[in-house]
């Protein structure tokens, strides 16, 4: 099993572009979800989704969109890139309660 | 709104040492609690999941305990080693959320 899967692992965007951060699972896990982590602010949920076809506002979710396309897939999407949006982020899956996280995309906006 | 507090937020200690690292949580409706740690540069990889049910939970040099009506646990790492250097987070989880502490930055001189 791989686990939580992410890419790109790094990428650097100019302000005002798009791209789209992809996480794949492959644990059958119902819940998903997209965290960003910054210094001092530790780790903030962006956006979840609970099952396949259902997705939410985490604590920070604007200037993102999600897709949860299959069970196993959950990107997460700038539209257009701010340098406050220059971050880690990561993506995780759930079971019974226990989080399992990704390698993380280390993400620069200039 | 839940809050998670992690004291102290770094710690440096002499190789073979005993020590706790705290967590204390705001709302006590929590499903579970879970103990991560971070390397640098890395995710986050679980080291133990207390379900709210439970006190505690080991795992080989590591317990954890759980006081939910105090909003309390503790990380209890016996006779440390220069590699369990790490940031240490410990999060609650409640309606699929998990709510983050900033971490405890472990230091384990040789």
């Amino acid at each position: 099993n791989a686990g939580v899967t992410q890419t790109p692992k790094f990428q650097v965007l100019k302000t005002g572009q798009s791209m789209t951060l992809q996480c794949a699972q492959d644990m059958n896990h119902n819940s998903m979800y997209w965290y960003r982590q910054d210094p001092g602010m530790g780790l903030r949920l962006i956006y979840y989704s609970a099952s396949e076809g259902t997705t939410d506002k985490g604590e920070v979710p604007n200037g993102y969109n999600v897709s949860r396309l299959n069970k196993r897939e959950f990107s997460l999407r700038l539209e257009s890139a701010a340098p406050s949006q220059t971050s880690v982020y990561f993506c995780a899956s759930n079971r019974g309660g226990e989080q399992y996280f990704g390698p993380g995309t280390r993400l620069t906006v200039t | 709104k839940q809050e998670v507090t992690q004291i102290p937020a770094a710690l440096s200690v002499p190789e073979g040492e005993n020590l706790v690292l705290n967590c204390s949580f705001t709302d006590s409706a929590i499903y579970n609690l879970q103990w991560f740690r971070q390397d640098p540069g890395k995710g986050l990889t679980s080291l133990l999941l207390i379900q709210s049910s439970q006190r505690e939970q080991t795992s080989g040099r590591l317990n954890a305990s759980l006081d939910k009506s105090s909003g309390r646990s503790t990380l209890y790492i016996a006779a440390s080693q220069p590699g369990d250097s790490a940031t240490y987070l410990c999060a609650v989880s409640s309606n699929y959320k998990l709510t983050f502490g900033k971490g405890t930055l472990l230091t384990v001189n040789p």
